[in-house]
């Protein structure tokens, strides 16, 4: 009930290329959908969230687009650069009084950007 | 605004020992969360505090605890230490209510522990 299964492992784009990340998720309390870009050595990033009042949020290059109905949500990187070479989570947690903020992750995705 | 700051960055210890990790949030955060990554089982929750009471609990054994201070500066604390205890551990603070921007988390660097 609580599991965010994330999709694909890993990714390989072109420089320039839009990179795609997918999410599912089953427990419909989940009212906050964060993704996270890590890099090695260095804590998760917050990159960009969204709530189910709204169906895409974009900011600069990274959109999040989600779905309700399929409880799915994913992530678009657009002109993806070889700087946006990490490793990308999603995320989830519910607003629930007593839920503590706690953020179910999906498994991560690698994200490798050729030049 | 400075981020979260966790120290120490890096830690050894020996099996059957105990450590205390430390975690600094943002200022003006009043949630602290503690999370374990590993390369098998990922970035699991272990426990969030809110004002000096932890509001939630991982699926972790009791050798995990934890406590926040009224400055909102938080510890883990890992007793008899195991080899699959070696992890990175990541503080993640928040305003820690909810709508918003109360519940988004920002991540510190991590504290590396390798138990041998």
């Amino acid at each position: 009930q609580q599991q965010v299964k994330q999709s694909p492992q890993s990714l390989i784009v072109q420089k320039g290329g839009i990179s795609i990340i997918n999410c599912a998720y089953e427990n419909t309390a989940f009212d906050y959908f964060p993704w996270y870009q890590q890099f090695p050595g260095k804590g998760p990033a917050l990159l960009i969230a969204i709530r189910p009042d709204v169906s895409e949020k974009k900011e600069g290059r990274f959109t999040i687009s989600f779905n309700k109905s399929a409880k799915q949500f994913s992530l678009h990187i657009m002109d993806s650069q070889p700087g946006d070479s990490a490793t990308y989570f999603c995320a989830a947690s519910s607003g629930f009084i007593g839920a503590g903020n706690m953020l179910t992750f999906g498994g991560g995705t690698r994200l490798m950007v050729k030049p | 605004k400075a981020g979260v700051t966790q120290t120490p960055r890096y830690l050894i210890k020996t099996r059957g020992q105990q450590v205390t990790l430390s975690c600094s949030p943002i200022s003006g955060h009043r949630s602290v969360s503690w999370y374990q990554q590993t390369p098998g089982q990922g970035l699991q929750f272990l426990f969030e505090y809110f004002s000096e009471t932890q509001r939630n609990k991982g699926n972790f054994p009791g050798r995990f605890s934890g406590r926040q201070f009224s400055n909102s500066r938080s510890e883990m604390n890992v007793s008899t230490l195991e080899l699959g205890d070696s992890a990175l551990y990541l503080c993640a603070s928040s305003r820690g209510t909810s709508g918003g921007d109360g519940d988004e988390q920002y991540f510190g660097p991590g504290t590396r522990l390798t138990v041998t």
